[in-house]
């Protein structure tokens, strides 16, 4: 597996609550994803990095904010948890300049609002 | 934007028969076409990609295929084993996105 952590890997939160999710990676890629699994919808991204500093919205990216300020690291913040946002996340990293786009995925992290 | 269908949404195979799984895409401006294979509980995983230069790739028992003209390409298994049995997503992007679109995946079931 690529050098990239995910933690939590487990949590339970009350709606309401902030929550952190973090990626870490060892690759040194640029780029870095955030995405939601749940059954019957795939993966889902909800927001991914194309450098420090540089973020943009996927599809899903009502109630998440995101943050890149160093290379290896790529949170993902819940402001307010809601119970819709119970779901596995994924964190994937890609290479950049080789003309094709590989993903390399995270463990995951299982959220659960209750 | 990009639109993937993927076909079937489940698939149940017997031990030794082959298993095909298909991806349409509306975007003619794709040429990487990924198949990730997820295992329950597990991440999911590169299994084989083609770029949009070539129709056919193969690696052991797995292949894909791809039809620019139609956009649609395929993932083909033969000689299906149990460990074989997981979920498979099709994904489609191009050059100038490093975002790939997936399809809402397969779940394939191989029984002994």
């Amino acid at each position: 597996d690529a050098g990239i952590t995910q933690s939590p890997r487990h949590k339970v939160t009350e709606t309401g609550t902030p929550v952190t999710l973090r990626c870490h990676q060892t690759e040194n890629h640029r780029y870095m994803y955030w995405y939601r699994q749940d059954p019957g919808h795939g993966l889902r991204l909800i927001h991914y990095s194309y450098g420090v500093k540089d973020t943009d919205k996927g599809e899903v990216s009502d109630g998440y904010s995101v943050s890149r300020s160093k290379t290896e690291d790529f949170l993902l913040t819940l402001e307010s948890a809601t119970s819709s946002q119970t779901s596995v996340y994924f964190c994937a990293i890609s290479e950049s300049g080789r003309g094709h786009n590989e993903q390399f995925f995270g463990p995951g992290t299982r959220l659960t609002v209750l | 934007g990009e639109n993937v269908e993927q076909h079937p949404s489940t698939l149940s195979v017997q031990e030794g028969d082959s298993a095909v799984i298909k991806c349409t895409y509306s975007d003619s401006a794709s040429n990487y076409f990924p198949w990730y294979k997820q295992e329950l509980g597990k991440r999911p995983q590169l299994i084989i990609d083609i770029r949009s230069n070539v129709g056919e790739k193969k690696d052991q028992r797995i292949a894909v295929t791809l039809n620019k003209t139609a956009k649609h390409f395929s993932l083909h298994i033969t000689e299906t084993q149990p460990e074989d049995s997981a979920v498979y997503f099709c994904a489609a992007s191009n050059r100038g996105s490093y975002i790939p679109t997936f399809g809402r995946g397969t779940s394939l079931i191989v029984h002994p």
